[in-house]
């Protein structure tokens, strides 16, 4: 059983299109995080989120924490096929980093 | 190159062996986190040192055991191996024993057989 929750687990769209990965969780986490991994590779963390109601924009990527800090979304604009991986959030809690399954995202030109 | 850096690539082993994972941390990073990833259970945390220390338990089998080293290398045993344990196994590394951002190796790639 997850602690997290991310949905949809597969996410495929074409280039330009947007979207967005939710990540859920009954419990309250001091930071969350967005990594994203390719195949091979270890994930590669995005941005660390910390502040309920918290919204970070890195270029066409925006991240939003919610305001209990149980929550999470993460929103592409106009995506692009170098965008394509699987995307992890992780939520910090008593020393601890605990993952989502992940929801793979592919972008088709 | 995220500077952690994770030896072998990959691992190919019978049932009932042991092997030895290792990882190098990123330069100045006092702890070192393991985690396993399977198709069917994600990346599961299973064990974190800080500055030679253990720090935090997660779901790790009794069969498997870590350390961390004085130079803060950290080495995973797995013993007895199952064709179960056939997974990736990553090492990631933060600069403080509670941290919001790690930073991961490429991971060794066990198949057991």
């Amino acid at each position: 059983t997850q602690l997290l929750e991310q949905s949809p687990q597969f996410l495929s769209i074409q280039e330009g299109e947007n979207l967005t990965v939710y990540c859920n969780s009954s419990s309250v986490f001091s930071s969350l995080q967005w990594y994203r991994q390719e195949p091979g590779e270890g994930p590669v963390l995005l941005v660390t989120v910390v502040t309920g109601g918290e919204v970070k924009k890195l270029k066409r990527l925006t991240f939003q924490f919610g305001d209990a800090r149980k929550d999470s979304s993460l929103h592409i604009t106009a995506a692009q096929p170098g965008d394509t991986g699987l995307y992890l959030c992780a939520g910090a809690s008593w020393g601890k980093l605990q993952f989502g399954a992940g929801t793979q995202v592919v972008v088709t030109p | 190159d995220s500077g952690v850096t994770q030896t072998p690539k990959h691992l190919i082993t019978a049932t009932g062996q042991r092997v030895t994972l290792r990882c190098s941390p990123r330069s100045g990073d006092l702890s070192v986190y393991w985690y396993q990833q399977s198709l069917d259970q994600g990346l599961q945390f299973l064990i974190q040192y800080y500055n030679g220390e253990e720090r935090a338990k997660g779901n790790i089998l009794e069969r498997f055991s870590a350390q961390q080293f004085p130079d803060l290398h950290s080495e995973l045993n797995l013993s007895s191996l199952e064709l179960g344990d056939s997974a990736l196994y990553f090492c990631a590394s933060s600069a403080r024993v509670v941290d919001y951002g790690y930073t991961f190796g490429s991971g060794t790639r066990l198949t057991v057989v």
